[in-house]
């Protein structure tokens, strides 16, 4: 059961351009949101998060969007660069789980010079 | 500031073989994760603990793996005997409590032939 999902396993975009990953989730008891970045070979980095209280958090060229009624978030990177190739997973928490995340499959993002 | 370690960052065993993972904390992380990461899929959280207590074990397959933190700081996770299925991505993380701070070792890659 993929409680958090993101259906595109891979995206390419030229450099410049933005840059948006999405991803959904089953789970209405999910209230906090989290994008990771990862590199080949080294464990996921942490991007930005986004609270369901909240349906916009913004940090440089990254910004999450969630839409809690259609239960899908998005990360937009804008102007994409080619040091933002990599994976990027959704993870997905709720209230009272002690912060435990679960997370997507993953988007390979792949940004072209 | 030093960030995760693990050590092995690869094994190779054969299927009934025994394998032991380790995992050196951010210092002064108190909570400490292992996730499996298997080709193709997201993180799965197998074992959280708060010191040197469990938290979270439910997705641990307890009949063939173990895990403990020894004083609240280092930890290893065992699997006794191994599977073909248990060829994966095992990471640490370590945090302070909320997932932003959650952050991620390197890895072990096991191949279980």
């Amino acid at each position: 059961d993929q409680q958090v999902k993101q259906n595109s396993p891979s995206l390419s975009v030229q450099e410049g351009r933005i840059s948006i990953l999405n991803c959904d989730y089953t789970n209405s008891m999910f209230d906090y949101f989290l994008w990771y970045k990862k590199y080949p070979a080294e464990g996921p980095t942490f991007l930005i998060s986004i609270s369901s209280i909240k349906d916009k958090n913004e940090d440089g060229r990254f910004t999450v969007f969630l839409n809690k009624s259609a239960k899908h978030l998005s990360l937009h990177i804008v102007p994409s660069q080619p040091g933002d190739s990599a994976v990027y997973f959704c993870a997905a928490s709720a209230r009272g789980s002690n912060y435990k995340l679960t997370f997507g499959k993953g988007t390979l993002l792949t940004v072209n010079p | 500031e030093a960030g995760v370690a693990q050590s092995p960052r690869y094994k190779i065993i054969e299927k009934r073989q025994s394998v032991a993972f380790w995992c050196n904390p951010i210092s002064g992380h108190a909570t400490l994760y292992w996730y499996q990461q298997i080709l193709g899929q997201g993180p799965k959280l197998l074992i959280q603990f708060q010191n040197n207590g469990v938290v979270d074990d439910s997705q641990l397959p307890k009949d063939r793996f173990s895990a403990e933190r020894l004083k609240g700081v280092d930890s290893t996770l065992k699997i006794q005997p191994a599977k073909l299925e248990d060829s994966a991505v095992y990471l640490c993380a370590s945090s302070v409590g909320d997932p932003e701070t959650q952050y991620f070792g390197p890895g072990t890659r096991l191949l279980v032939l």
